[in-house]
């Protein structure tokens, strides 16, 4: 059963339109991240959360922003979509193991498609 | 500059045999490696995690390696199944920061077939 929550998991829009994709853990992480997936590449981390009012950018350069209002909800708006926009987001959160290495639990992704 | 590279890209076999994925990686200072699996379509799910002073691990019919002298880790899957078709990512954390940051390895395509 998943811990983390990602909402839609497709979405197709139009250029121009905003969007906002949302996401939702209820492990009580402090730790919140999303990264950008395209086929075939590597994750690339485009923002993260300490906890509560703390978001940073990563290290891919992303027009999306995030805000951390709660610590279970880490949602991810674009203003105005473009083609460029189109990919897979995943949305994390992490939690220390045993051996204090923080682990990642990821969603299961919201693949946009902008036209 | 830090890297995580993966061998093969992608990688073919029948239901019931043996593979080892590979992983190469230059991330300093190192903190552990985590091998992640990924369904079409789905995130990653953790399979293993290793501290520098450990050199193996194991989850079921996974068995992870790793070398932190030769910075090569390895991902022994034994009696593959169907299942068992997805991508396999390497993640490498440094110690460099608060957050640990992490490197992501482009992964590899495991398919098996009946």
């Amino acid at each position: 059963e998943a811990d983390i929550y990602q909402t839609p998991r497709y979405l197709v829009i139009g250029t121009g339109k905003k969007i906002t994709l949302e996401c939702s853990q209820t492990m009580g992480h402090d730790k919140m991240y999303w990264y950008q997936q395209d086929p075939g590449m590597e994750l690339h981390l485009i923002h993260y959360s300490y906890g509560v009012n703390s978001t940073e950018k990563g290290d891919l350069s992303s027009e999306s922003t995030v805000s951390r209002i709660r610590t279970e909800h880490f949602p991810l708006t674009l203003e105005s979509a473009r083609p460029s926009h189109t990919s897979q987001y995943l949305c994390a959160s992490s939690g220390p193991t045993g051996n204090g290495a923080n682990v990642l639990t990821f969603g299961a992704g919201s693949r946009l498609t902008v036209l | 500059k830090n890297q995580v590279e993966q061998s093969p890209q992608s990688l073919i076999i029948l239901e019931g045999k043996n593979c080892t994925l590979q992983c190469n990686y230059t991330v300093s200072p190192f903190s552990n490696l985590r091998w992640y699996k990924q369904d079409t379509g789905r995130g990653p799910v953790s399979l293993t995690i290793m501290t520098f002073s450990e050199n193996t691990k194991s989850n079921g019919r996974y068995t992870a390696t790793l070398d932190a002298d030769t910075k090569q880790s390895s991902l022994h899957i034994t009696a593959s199944q169907l299942s068992d078709s997805a991508s396999y990512i390497c993640v490498v954390s440094d110690r460099g920061s608060t957050l640990g940051r992490l490197y992501f390895g482009r992964g590899t395509q495991l398919t098996v077939w009946p």
